[in-house]
């Protein structure tokens, strides 16, 4: 069985650029979570998609951030326009129902320069 | 307001000895915790986790103890191995919400 995946993995722009990042969830998983950390910080809940319904966007950090998940698969999480202080590590995990079994994909390392 | 601290940043043991990660909490709507290990340039990976209705829970060399009314929990691995060198998170959600709060995380390396 194939785990979460992202995409990409690396994304260098300049401050004011826009940047998509994607999300693939395990298949099945209803519940999908996007969770960002700035460098040597916590990680940072964002927000929480049940199918393709927000559940919970509580950590969002301004309207500069935009998430969606068409047809309740794969999510996007766009920024526009980017900060210098967006950059972190932003990771996306999926789970079937219960807290315990978020499964987290690799994370897309972002800087903005 | 961090709401889930680990104090130490790092934490360096002997192979075979025990490793004892410290966690603390300070709000009391948290209901479940969680362990994360993470290795670098990967994603968090599920380690063991307590509900708030037990003070003990054990899976194999890992053993998760919490102490509710000291917000205090703690990540037991006995014997460590060069295998567990890795970046663990403690994080902790209040019961029905999915969401985790996650601490700072410690930084574990094993000494062969």
């Amino acid at each position: 069985e194939a785990g979460v995946t992202q995409f990409p993995s690396h994304s260098v722009i300049e401050k004011g650029q826009t940047v998509t990042l994607r999300c693939d969830p395990i298949s099945g998983h209803d519940n999908l979570y996007w969770y960002r950390r700035v460098m040597g910080k916590e990680i940072k809940f964002l927000l929480h998609f049940v199918k393709e319904s927000k559940q919970d966007e509580s950590g969002m950090p301004n309207n500069r951030f935009l998430a969606e998940r068409t047809g309740g698969t794969y999510s996007t999480l766009k920024v526009q326009p980017a900060e210098l202080e967006d950059s972190g590590v932003y990771f996306c995990a999926s789970s079937q129902e219960m807290v315990e079994t978020q499964y987290f994909g690799p994370g897309t390392r972002l800087l903005v320069l | 307001d961090q709401q889930v601290k680990q104090n130490s940043p790092s934490l360096s043991v002997q192979e075979g000895r025990i490793s004892i990660l410290n966690c603390d909490y300070t709000n009391s709507m948290f209901d479940y915790f969680l362990w994360y290990k993470k290795y670098p340039a990967e994603g968090p990976t599920f380690l063991i986790s307590i509900s708030s209705i037990k003070d003990k829970n054990e899976d194999g060399r890992f053993t998760v103890f919490l102490n509710k009314s000291a917000k205090h929990l703690s990540l037991h691995i006995v014997p460590s191995q060069p295998g567990d060198s890795a970046v663990y998170f403690c994080a902790a959600s209040p019961f029905g919400n999915e969401k985790l709060t996650f601490g700072t995380g410690t930084r574990l390396t094993i000494i062969p």
